[in-house]
């Protein structure tokens, strides 16, 4: 059974603070991604990594980085922390496959509040 | 831009009766759809999918149909549960894509 685990369920930070967001998968997935899910606009890609020390860019980066410097393991960084930051973070894994069609595994979320 | 649109935030349904959720893209490149629920709470987990050489795919309740000329697909529950009750999200991935395209999401609640 796939397990995708999320550092913490909730966070509260400062404006201008540096967070981490961590993510670890025990299956042995290539393919791991960060979503951010808000109220009328359903999940957005921030950032995905196909392999140890790649990532890509998805449709909202600005703000964020991303480190994958283990294959289990895909952190999620904000920089200095903004209030439109305030989300729920979601972490995913999967299989690599054609053209990443494989079944995304989701972790159970972080919500982050930025005050 | 919204790719992948869930025009219904919400639906209300009984117990036994059929849940139809619609989902609506953009994109004609898209070829491969899929359907995940959410729960409170927890991450989203993996319904059902549909590859756009069919027009349905079915398993068990849950039957997913395609409608490439409207751009349209649809997720039909039957017969529904209480413990359906939940968020649906519908996603999309064009053919040289790397990545889902996530909709706004319905949450359904199923009412015994």
């Amino acid at each position: 059974d796939v397990k995708v685990t999320q550092s913490s369920r909730y966070l509260v930070k400062r404006t201008g603070e540096k967070v981490f967001l961590e993510c670890v998968q025990d299956m042995d997935h290539e393919n791991m991604f960060w979503y951010r899910q808000d109220p009328g606009l359903g999940l957005r890609l921030i950032y995905f990594s196909y392999d140890v020390k790649m990532k890509e860019k998805g449709d909202i980066p600005e703000g964020y980085s991303v480190s994958r410097e283990k294959k289990e393991r895909f952190s999620l960084i904000l920089e200095s922390a903004s209030t439109n930051q305030t989300s729920m973070y979601l972490c995913a894994s999967s299989l690599a496959g054609t053209l990443l069609r494989e079944t995304q595994y989701f972790g159970p979320g972080t919500r982050l509040l930025v005050l | 831009d919204q790719q992948v649109k869930q025009n219904s935030p919400s639906l209300s349904v009984q117990e036994g009766r059929i849940s139809i959720l619609n989902c609506d893209y953009t994109n004609s490149m898209f070829d491969y759809f899929l359907w995940y629920k959410k729960y409170p709470a927890e991450g989203p987990t993996f319904l059902i999918s549909i590859s756009s050489i069919k027009d349905k795919n079915e398993d068990g309740r849950f039957t997913v149909f395609l409608n490439k000329s409207a751009k349209h697909l649809s997720l039909h529950i039957v017969p529904s549960q209480p413990g359906d009750s939940a968020v649906y999200f519908c996603a999309g991935m064009y053919n040289t894509g790397n990545q889902f395209y996530f909709g706004t999401g319905t949450s359904l609640t199923v009412i015994p």
